[in-house]
């Protein structure tokens, strides 16, 4: 079964730290893994994109890696500000029988504590 | 340029109307795809069009249904609405397959059953 889990559901921090959000997959054939940032009552906003080939990729403050072989990935972000205040969606496509097909983990909800 | 559009942003209907919810992608992008997004659940995929085909589809009942138009614009229908279908219904559009281009979001339209 194609699913996407990430961790932890929650995070809080304090200002100017940094974090690491988590995705595993099960989603094959694999096509690309994407992050995306959603503020509360906003639609989804790219992060990043990555393919299978591709190890890590970095978007200002926001690196994110992925391990195609262990199907992981992790989001890191540092230095947070309140704005990174959301919830960070882990997105996988397929290829194949799955293409144009979206799979979502349920998000990290984040807050960022001054 | 301008972002995907979702129209209406908010509305109120009662079990057992319809809806019809509309999107219009960004100038010249073929691919939309919808989803639906409530707390319990998070992000589903609804279906996803391409150059007026539905390509895939998620795992929604018949009563959910869309269609593209040849401008790429694209409409979602929800027939005898249930309490349960109260959620957020976003709209995302993308260059071509989903093969590595962004994927844009629709800030959503908010459905309340009553």
């Amino acid at each position: 079964k194609n699913q996407v889990e990430q961790s932890p559901q929650s995070l809080i921090i304090l200002e100017g730290k940094n974090c690491t959000l988590q995705c595993n997959y099960t989603v094959s054939p694999f096509s690309n893994l994407r992050w995306y940032k959603q503020d509360t009552g906003r639609g989804p906003v790219s992060l990043t994109i990555m393919t299978f080939s591709e190890n890590t990729k970095s978007n200002g403050r926001y690196t994110a890696t992925l391990d195609a072989d262990t199907k992981q990935s992790s989001l890191h972000i540092t230095a947070s500000q309140l704005s990174d205040s959301a919830s960070y969606i882990c997105v996988v496509s397929g290829r194949g029988s799955t293409l144009g097909r979206l799979y979502f983990g349920r998000g990290t909800q984040l807050t960022v504590w001054p | 340029k301008a972002g995907v559009t979702q129209t209406p942003r908010y509305l109120i209907k009662t079990r057992g109307q319809q809806v019809t919810l509309s999107c219009s992608p960004i100038s010249g992008h073929r691919s939309v795809s919808w989803y639906q997004q409530t707390p319990g659940q998070g992000l589903q995929f609804l279906f996803e069009y391409f150059s007026e085909t539905q390509r895939n589809k998620g795992n929604f009942p018949g009563r959910f249904s869309g269609r593209q138009f040849s401008n790429s614009r694209s409409e979602m229908n929800v027939s005898t609405l249930e309490l349960g279908d109260s959620a957020l219904y976003l709209c995302a559009s993308s260059l071509e397959a989903y093969t590595g281009n962004t994927i844009y979001f629709g800030e959503g339209s908010w459905l309340t059953v009553v």
